[in-house]
C-alpha cells in the first residue's frame, strides 16, 4: 500500500468508549486524510492535515478529532464512540494538494456495539 | 454543490464482455475527474484521471473521456477479466481546489464471472 500503514485493521468496541486509529506513512508526504466508507455514501472526508499540527475539518467531522505531531503519523480519535460511527476508515496521503491524486491505506474496520 | 452520480450496481458480466460504468457530474467550471478502483480487502487506488475537457484517461485497458457537453466521464473497457472484479468510484475535484475537496460517487461493484 505504497508506504501507508493503518492500525488497528479491525476493532470492535462498545458505545461510549474512546477509540484511536493510527495512520503511518513512509512517503514523507505533506497531506494526509481520513475518510469513512459507508454503503450508499461512497467515501466522505472526516479531517485532513496539510502539515505537522495543521489540520482542518472535512464533510463529516462531528464526533471526531485528529492530531498530527509528526509528518509520518496522523491519528483519528473518537472521543466517545457511537453506533453511527461503525464504518470502514481509510487513511490517504498526497504529495501536493494540486496533484489531487490520493494513495490509500488498506482500511480499518470499526464496529461499535 | 459539486457532486458525482454514478450508476448503481452491482454489475455482473461474463469474461471478455464490454464494460461501461456511467458517471455524470455537477460542478462549475472545469473540475478534474478521476476513477478509483477498490479491490477486495484493499484501499482505493487511482485507475485513471482527466483534467480538462476532451481529455481521455487510460490505464490497464480502461478508458474514460471527459465530456464537458454532457458532464460525463464514463468508464469503459473492451474486454473484462475476472481480475477486474472490484468496486469502481468516480470522483471529482472542483477547478482550482485540492484533494481536500475530492468528491466521490457511491461506487459500482463489478463482478466478472468466468
Amino acid at each position: 500500500d505504497a508506504g501507508i500503514t493503518q492500525s488497528p485493521r479491525h476493532k470492535v468496541t462498545e458505545t461510549g468508549t474512546p477509540v484511536t486509529l493510527r495512520c503511518h506513512q513512509t512517503e514523507n508526504h505533506r497531506y494526509m486524510y481520513w475518510y469513512r466508507q459507508d454503503p450508499g455514501h461512497g467515501l466522505r472526508l472526516i479531517h485532513y492535515s496539510y502539515g505537522v499540527k495543521d489540520t482542518d475539518k472535512g464533510e463529516v467531522s462531528d464526533g471526531y478529532s485528529v492530531s498530527r505531531s509528526k509528518t509520518e503519523d496522523f491519528l483519528l480519535t473518537l472521543e466517545s464512540a457511537t453506533s453511527s460511527q461503525t464504518s470502514v476508515y481509510f487513511c490517504a496521503i498526497s504529495g501536493t494538494s494540486g496533484a489531487n491524486v490520493l494513495t490509500f491505506g488498506a482500511g480499518s474496520r470499526l464496529t461499535v456495539l | 454543490g459539486d457532486s458525482v452520480t454514478q450508476m448503481e450496481g452491482p454489475v455482473t458480466l461474463s469474461e471478455e464482455a464490454f464494460l461501461t460504468i456511467n458517471c455524470t457530474y455537477t460542478a462549475t467550471g472545469y473540475p478534474s475527474l478521476f476513477w478509483y478502483v477498490q479491490y477486495p480487502g484493499e484501499g482505493l487506488q487511482l485507475l485513471l484521471k482527466a483534467t480538462k475537457a476532451d481529455d481521455k484517461g487510460s490505464n490497464k485497458g480502461f478508458e474514460a473521456t471527459y465530456r464537458k457537453e454532457t458532464t460525463s466521464f464514463h468508464l469503459e473497457k473492451g474486454s473484462v477479466q475476472v481480475s477486474d472484479s472490484a468496486v469502481y468510484f468516480c470522483a471529482l475535484t472542483p477547478s482550482g481546489t485540492g484533494a481536500n475537496n475530492l468528491f466521490f460517487g457511491t461506487g459500482t461493484r463489478l463482478t466478472v464471472i468466468p
